[in-house]
């Protein structure tokens, strides 16, 4: 099956700076879901990435996939209190089963003042 | 709300018992995904189904079962629990078409 790699594993964050997460496959990714939850809360899609190079911008988040590597990217600018939580890279295993996500362990983002 | 429901959102239940967790997808998905959370194993997947036949299975235990309804909903059945199965337990849907995922807010099991 396929593994997905999250790192870093945590960060803490200044408000008002910048901070990138990566997720790396190890296989092929077909499609590549970035979402948000709040510990102990539901998961919260932030965007879908399906095309090698594509780059997608919601606020001040923004995802790219670079299909060649294997690795998806999420950047946060000038981050806020509202940024912190665990951030989770999803891929269609596609190859292994008819289109079911998995997921990496999770980011978690911690903004201080 | 994300068009997604689960219910009940908390449940506490003793060792041994027997729980059954209940999700209705988003209207006109017809795939439907059970994943569980916890602690040291982040989201795993459990099974799929769509439009009432299963499709995958990923980590899911023996004493844990599945299905879905002629009218979509879905139900995961949790027997003979023991400490570990203490989790968050999610529901997603999708057209079955793998191009977008959406998150119910999850029940979460407590077994004492």
């Amino acid at each position: 099956s396929q593994e997905l790699e999250q790192s870093p594993q945590s960060l803490i964050v200044q408000e008002g700076k910048n901070l990138t997460i990566n997720c790396t496959s190890s296989k092929t990714l077909y499609g590549l879901y970035w979402y948000k939850q709040k510990y102990g809360e539901g998961l919260i899609f932030l965007m879908m990435l399906q095309k090698g190079g594509e780059e997608k911008s919601h606020e001040k988040i923004t995802a790219k996939l670079d299909e060649k590597k294997q690795q998806s990217s999420l950047h946060i600018t000038a981050s806020q209190p509202s940024h912190a939580g665990i951030y989770l890279c999803g891929a269609d295993a596609l190859w292994d089963s008819w289109g079911k996500l998995q997921f990496g362990a999770g980011t978690q983002v911690v903004v201080t003042p | 709300d994300s068009g997604v429901t689960q219910t009940p959102k908390h449940l506490i239940t003793a060792t041994g018992q027997r729980v059954t967790l209940r999700c209705s997808p988003r209207s006109g998905d017809l795939s439907v995904y059970w994943y569980q959370q916890s602690l040291d194993q982040g989201l795993q997947f459990l099974i799929q189904y769509y439009n009432g036949e299963e499709r995958a299975k990923g980590n899911i235990l023996e004493r844990f079962s599945a299905q879905q309804f002629p009218d979509l909903h879905s139900e995961l059945n949790l027997s003979s629990l023991e400490l570990g199965d203490s989790a968050l337990y999610f529901c997603a849907s999708s057209d079955g078409g793998g191009k977008g995922y959406t998150f119910g807010s999850g029940t979460r099991l407590t077994v004492v």
